[in-house]
This record gives C-alpha cells, structure tokens and sequence, in this order.
C-alpha cells in the first residue's frame, strides 16, 4: 500500500518558535508538495519539489521554507512561526511531473500557534 | 484568473438519497478536472478525474462526474447515498498553464442524515 506519513499530526508552537513538519513517501515519488487547508479556502499550495535540492515556490510561500535533502522526505520550515499560520499542513506526492497524475495525500498535520 | 468554485459549502441528504456536488471552472484551455475526498481525520483520496474523450467518468465508492464544456461544470455524482459517504470534496483543476500544479476549490461538506 502506498504511503505518505507526516510524523506530527498535532502540533502546539508559540509564536517565534521554528517550527518543522515532516513528511516521508515510499513510492519512489519525485514530486512533493506542501498545501496549507484552511475552511472556506481549500487547498492552496505553499511550495513544491520536483527532484532532491530542487524547490519551487507555490501560491503562498511567505514565511515558509523547504527541505528535500533526500527522495523520499520533504520537510517544511516555519522559521518564525506566527498566529497566523494556524492550520492544518498536508503533504502530498506524485509520481508524474504532468498535473494529471494522481496526488497522494498524508494525513495531516494540525498546527496552533499561540 | 483561472479559478474553480464549489457553490455550497454544506450539503445535507439522507442516507440513500441521490447526491450531486457543484464544481464549475474558469479555464481557457481544455482543463484536467479532478474529484477528491478527504474523510475526517484522512488526508485526500482521488475519487475520479477527466481530461478528454467521453464527458462521463466513473470513479471509486460509486461515484461519477459529467464534465459539460459548455456550463464549465464537472458535478460528482451518487445515486444512493451511504453514511460511510460523509466527508468534505474537493474539485480541482489542472492543466498546460498550471506547469505541474492542481488548483483546488474551498471544498463541500457532505453530512449524511440516517
């Protein structure tokens, strides 16, 4: 069964602190991303890894970095974190570069920062 | 701006009921559309996706969508609702001008009545 696994899924941070959520995929994926949901929003994509080193910033990257030191692992970065960024962090993994292949989401990460 | 909308935010029907979820798109080009489903607690599931040939396609769980060019539509569809089907969907839409990412719209919620 393909996985994706986001190792904190309930997080409680104050303000200023960094902040990482982790994500690992076993699907030999090459693509990553991070999503921020938020009701009455969606999904809106925060950034996206193409490759091992390689990054591209999504719709909302303000105030969030990445990682991907390794295939299978892509973690996001809240250097500073603020009220603000309360919200749960999906993580997600594909194995095509085209925007048709299917999206394999993790469960989840809900962050408060208070 | 390319952009996709889910009209209602909640929807109630009763357990065996039919069910039919709004998405409409604004796209210029032939979009790549796309259902998926987040169950609580769960990260998101592909229920079905479209991006040419016949304008009906059938997914997981007994779903289906009928992509109509003309109305910019691509509405999920069930013809007997179960319990197990309360959750939140989500439709999306790719395509050329979006490189490798989906846009996705502010999600339905589903509650199913017994």
């Amino acid at each position: 069964d393909v996985k994706v696994t986001q190792s904190s899924r309930y997080l409680v941070k104050r303000t200023g602190e960094k902040v990482f959520l982790e994500c690992v995929q076993d699907m030999d994926h090459e693509n990553m991303f991070w999503y921020r949901q938020d009701p009455g929003l969606g999904l809106r994509l925060i950034y996206f890894s193409y490759d091992v080193k390689m990054k591209e910033k999504g719709d909302i990257p303000e105030g969030y970095s990445v990682s991907r030191e390794k295939k299978e692992r892509f973690s996001l970065i809240l250097e500073s974190a603020s009220t603000n960024q309360t919200s749960m962090y999906l993580c997600a993994s594909r194995k095509t570069a085209s925007n048709t292949g299917e999206l394999f989401f993790g469960e989840g990460s809900r962050l408060t920062v208070l | 701006a390319q952009s996709v909308t889910q009209p209602d935010i909640h929807i109630t029907v009763s357990e065996g009921a039919s069910l039919e979820l709004r998405c409409n798109y604004s796209y210029g080009a032939t979009p790549y559309l796309f259902w998926y489903v987040q169950s609580p607690g769960q990260g998101l599931q592909l229920l079905l996706k479209y991006f040419s040939g016949d304008t009906l396609v059938q997914g997981i769980k007994g779903f289906e969508a009928e992509f109509k060019r003309s109305q910019s539509s691509f509405n999920l569809r069930k013809p007997s609702v179960h319990w197990s089907d309360a959750a939140e969907y989500f439709c999306a839409v790719g395509g050329r001008i979006y490189g490798n990412k989906l846009v996705f719209g502010a999600g339905t919620i589903l509650r199913v009545k017994s």
